[in-house]
């Protein structure tokens, strides 16, 4: 099993909303991403999970917080959000951080925010 | 500092065509590339990595890539294109420690009957 799963796959939400994205693997993977990515563009590194710990916060508003409450699963959750994160929010997961292991990409939540 | 180029934003070719895209990267120590392909509303599907050892790199769907080490160069090539290569393609150079990807600014491919 190769797959990355997020769900849901579309989200609208008002902006005093909120909302959660969830991401889970099942390849062992002990590194899970969240990339932000608008259209047209390459996708945005947000945050990185090491072993279930926060890794990097690549600046990110903190209306943005993620949690990764098992090596399987990463959620991000949304809240107060404003109509510029309206993007393509992806989840990836990689056997570890860095060394060149490669990552493997859900099919990204489409998130409209209005 | 870490960075790709891709000089190419959009390039359309026919089918049946060859393909070759362009990847340029800037890193100081030994490389690890990646081509990831993108089709429209969709999450980035690998096609081929380059860790070490021989420089031409087979992936899937047809695509190969060559790295030269003498050019920071590591481009994509496909010898015919099929409609369904449609998409947009990141090159993306891997970091040994920190952020683990460094993506190039894409380069959109079009195909033409």
């Amino acid at each position: 099993d190769t797959e990355v799963t997020q769900t849901p796959k579309h989200l609208v939400m008002g902006m005093t909303n909120k909302k959660s994205l969830k991401c889970e693997q099942h390849m062992g993977h002990r590194a899970m991403y969240w990339y932000k990515q608008k259209a047209k563009k390459p996708p945005e590194l947000m945050f990185v999970y090491s072993y279930e710990k926060l890794s990097i916060n690549e600046s990110v508003p903190s209306r943005f917080s993620p949690e990764c409450p098992n090596s399987s699963l990463l959620n991000l959750h949304l809240h107060a959000l404003q109509p510029e994160d309206s993007a393509l929010y992806l989840c990836a997961s990689s056997r570890i951080q860095g060394r060149g292991s490669e990552a493997f990409f859900g099919q990204g939540t489409r998130l409209t925010v209005v | 500092a870490q960075s790709v180029t891709q000089p190419d934003i959009h390039i359309t070719v026919s089918e049946g065509a060859s393909l070759e895209l362009r990847c340029n990267y800037s890193y100081g120590a030994t490389p690890y590339l990646f081509w990831y392909v993108q089709s429209p509303g969709q999450g980035l599907q690998l096609l081929l990595k380059y860790f070490s050892g021989d420089t031409l790199v087979q992936g899937i769907k047809g695509f190969e890539a060559e790295f030269k080490r003498s050019q920071s160069s590591f481009n994509l090539r496909k010898p015919s294109v099929h409609w369904s290569d449609a998409a947009e393609y990141f090159c993306a150079v891997g970091a040994l420690f920190g952020n683990q990807f460094y993506f190039g600014t894409g380069t959109s491919l079009t195909v033409i009957p």
